[in-house]
């Protein structure tokens, strides 16, 4: 079964201090992992995917995030917060089916 | 370029009508999918499709239906409109293979008073 836990439904940072969103995930087969992006009265935008290989994945907007097997986790960051980053993000895990799996969002607010 | 769109953006309705959600897709995706987004909740799955015909139940599809007869569109329908089902619909579409990574439409801010 397929599962993804985020940490923190809220997250507080200062514009240009690091973005950390945490998402942990249960996959009983090779995961593909997603984050999207929700901008207030707006439909989910992909950010970035990991499939197979590299396992640090570069998305847009300067985002990344990096799929740790041992550690069963998939974290976004982005080493300087703007203003428009604040949304609400979402982490999925697909585990070989054609569902994918959400977790509940972080909201991102960005402090000027 | 392709899109998914959802019609209306916004509805109000009363109790115990019926409603239609449309969702319509040009990316000749097999898979469509309708979610409904509750503040504390996140997405939770209504109903989903993998190819005309064929249709399925999510974690949340009591009071809701689906029906697929061409690859584009999948409407949800509400049968009996309860306040329950205020919330934001969003429909959904991916390919069959994987990643399967889903395209989303712009959502429907529903109302039942």
């Amino acid at each position: 079964a397929q599962s993804v836990t985020q940490l923190g439904s809220h997250v507080s940072v200062s514009e240009g201090a690091l973005v950390l969103l945490r998402c942990n995930y249960s996959s009983s087969v090779p995961p593909y992992l997603f984050w999207y992006v929700q901008y207030p009265n707006q439909g989910l935008q992909l950010l970035l995917k990991y499939t197979t290989g590299a396992t640090l994945v570069k998305g847009i907007n300067g985002f990344e995030a990096e799929f740790k097997k041992s550690e069963t986790s998939f974290h976004l960051t982005k080493p300087s917060a703007h203003m428009s980053d604040a949304a609400e993000y979402f982490c999925a895990v697909s585990g070989g089916a054609n569902n994918l799996f959400f977790g509940t969002g972080t909201r991102l607010t960005v402090i000027p | 370029d392709a899109e998914i769109t959802q019609s209306p953006r916004h509805k109000i309705t009363e109790t115990g009508r019926q409603v239609t959600l449309a969702c319509h897709q040009t990316w000749n995706h097999n898979n469509m999918f309708w979610y409904r987004q509750d503040l504390g909740h996140g997405l939770r799955l209504i109903h989903y499709s993998y190819g005309v015909q064929d249709t399925n139940k999510g974690e949340v599809s009591d009071g809701y239906s689906v029906s697929r007869s061409n690859t584009e569109d999948l409407p949800l329908t509400l049968e009996s409109a309860a306040s329950s089902q205020t919330s934001v619909y969003f429909c959904a579409s991916s390919e069959s293979i994987g990643p399967y990574e889903q395209y989303f439409g712009p959502g429907t801010r529903l109302t039942v008073t």
